[in-house]
């Protein structure tokens, strides 16, 4: 059963503890992207990986971290510093070639700071 | 900055009632265009998209979109909506040299029977 998944579906964390959520999947897709969705906002780019070992900031990084050790895997850590954390974060990928530009979704983790 | 509008924050329509949703993209050259449909509890989907060729796509569950590139435009529609059809639409931008998408702010529909 290909696809992406996420975990966990909701997590609550404690202010000023970081929290990683983790984002796998199975398509054997070059790219990977985190995306983060507040109501009425859309989605905003976190970060994203084109290949293993290399990520790139996306337009609100600040207060996140990644890391890209293997291809079917994209953690994405939510750190102390990020100031309003609260939100419904989505991770896709993308296959390089041929129809390189449709992105795939997984389900979610939302995420509430108490 | 490149950006995407969707000036349709809340639809309510009636069933049978005809849908169009605008979406609009700020320039930025070479665009590949899409619109995704979050159902409620379910995964983001992808509802149809635009590379090039013929500007008038189709899409799942019988919508469709125009691409009109003098206005920037890639409005969303569908002759008649369906109870089922209550979602969030979102519509999105790649722009050529970036390989992420742009989102617009969504528009939630509800479909009332």
């Amino acid at each position: 059963d290909g696809g992406i998944t996420q975990s966990p579906k909701y997590l609550f964390r404690k202010e000023g503890q970081n929290v990683t959520l983790s984002c796998e999947q199975n398509l054997n897709h070059d790219a990977m992207y985190w995306y983060r969705q507040d109501p009425g906002q859309g989605l905003r780019l976190i970060y994203y990986s084109q290949i293993v070992n290399d990520f790139q900031k996306g337009d609100i990084a600040e207060g996140y971290s990644v890391s890209r050790e293997k291809k079917e895997s994209f953690p994405l850590t939510v750190t102390s510093a990020q100031k309003n954390p609260t939100a419904f974060y989505l991770c896709a990928s993308r296959i390089s070639g041929g129809d390189t530009d449709t992105q795939y979704f997984g389900p979610g983790t939302r995420l509430t700071v108490l | 900055a490149q950006s995407v509008s969707q000036h349709n924050h809340h639809v309510i329509l009636s069933e049978a009632a005809s849908l169009e949703l605008g979406c609009n993209y700020s320039y930025g050259g070479t665009v590949n265009l899409f619109w995704y449909v979050q159902y409620p509890g379910q995964h983001l989907q992808l509802l149809l998209k635009y590379f090039s060729g013929d500007p008038l796509v189709k899409g799942i569950k019988g919508f469709e979109a125009e691409f009109i590139k003098s206005k920037f435009s890639f409005n969303l529609r569908k002759p008649s909506v369906q109870w089922s059809d209550t979602a969030e639409y979102f519509c999105a931008v790649i722009y050529t040299g970036r390989r992420a998408l742009t989102f617009g702010s969504g528009t939630r529909l509800q479909v009332q029977p």
